[in-house]
C-alpha cells in the first residue's frame, strides 16, 4: 500500500533557529516527490518536485532533497512568515497524489 | 498564465439539503481535475478525478458525486448532506500528463 509519512507532526522554532522536517514513502515505482506549503484556510501551494535521489532544489530559506527513502525539507533561519502545514505527496496508483498528513511549522518571533 | 477558481469560500447547510462545488480552470486545456476532502489535522483525501469531459473516476463510495460538463469547469454535488460532509474542499488540475497538483483556493463545507 502507497504510504507517505511525515515527522514531527508538528514543530516550534525560534526565528532564526534552523531544522528540518522529514518525509519517508512506500509509493511502489515512485516518480517523484512533491512539497506543498499550506496556510491556515488555504488551498496548498506547490514548491518543489524532486525526482531522483540525490536531487535537491532550494527556493528562499527552503532546500528540499531526496534520498531512495525520504525527504527533507530544510528550513534554514526560519521567518515567522515561513509558519505553515508543509505537505509532502508521491505518485502512487491509479494516477492520484499520496499525502502525507503534514508537518505543522510554527516560527516564533 | 494558469488560474483556478474554487467557490464558495465559506459554505453551511443543514442536514438533507443539496450541494453545488464548482471549479473552473483558465489558462489550460485538457487538464485533469480533482475534487480533494481534508478534514482537520489530517491529509488530503482523493475524492474524484477526471481525465476529460464526461469522465469522473470516483476513489471514495459516498455520499458524494462530480460532473465535469466542460473541458476546463468541474462540479461537486451531492443530494442530502450528512454531518460527515463536513470539511475542507480542494479543487485542483494538472497538465494531462504531469504529476504536478495546483489547487484552489478551497471551500470550508459545515453541515449542521
Amino acid at each position: 500500500e502507497d504510504q507517505v509519512t511525515q515527522s514531527p507532526e508538528a514543530l516550534r522554532l525560534q526565528e532564526g533557529e534552523s531544522s528540518s522536517l522529514n518525509c519517508s514513502y512506500t509509493v511502489s515505482g515512485l516518480r517523484g516527490l512533491f512539497w506543498y506549503r499550506q496556510d491556515p484556510g488555504k488551498g496548498p501551494e506547490f514548491l518543489f518536485t524532486l525526482y531522483s535521489a540525490g536531487e535537491e532544489k532550494e527556493k528562499e530559506r527552503l532546500k528540499a532533497t531526496l534520498t531512495k527513502k525520504e525527504s527533507f525539507l530544510h528550513i534554514t533561519a526560519p521567518k515567522p512568515e515561513d509558519s505553515a502545514t508543509y505537505l509532502c505527496a508521491g505518485p502512487g496508483s491509479a494516477r492520484q497524489l499520496t499525502f502525507g498528513s503534514g508537518t505543522q511549522l510554527t516560527v516564533l518571533p | 498564465s494558469q488560474t483556478i477558481h474554487q467557490w464558495p469560500a465559506t459554505l453551511v447547510q443543514p442536514v438533507g439539503s443539496p450541494l453545488s462545488l464548482e471549479c473552473t480552470v483558465e489558462g489550460t486545456s485538457n487538464p485533469n481535475l480533482y475534487w480533494y476532502r481534508q478534514a482537520a489535522g489530517r491529509g488530503l483525501q482523493l475524492l474524484f478525478y477526471s481525465v476529460g469531459i464526461g469522465q469522473i473516476s470516483s476513489e471514495v463510495p459516498q455520499n458524494l458525486s462530480a460532473s465535469r460538463p466542460q473541458d476546463r469547469q468541474f462540479i461537486l454535488s451531492s443530494k442530502k448532506l450528512l454531518l460527515s460532509d463536513s470539511g475542507f474542499y480542494l479543487c485542483a488540475w494538472s497538465v494531462r500528463l504531469g504529476w504536478e497538483l495546483f489547487f484552489g483556493s478551497g471551500t470550508q463545507l459545515s453541515v449542521l
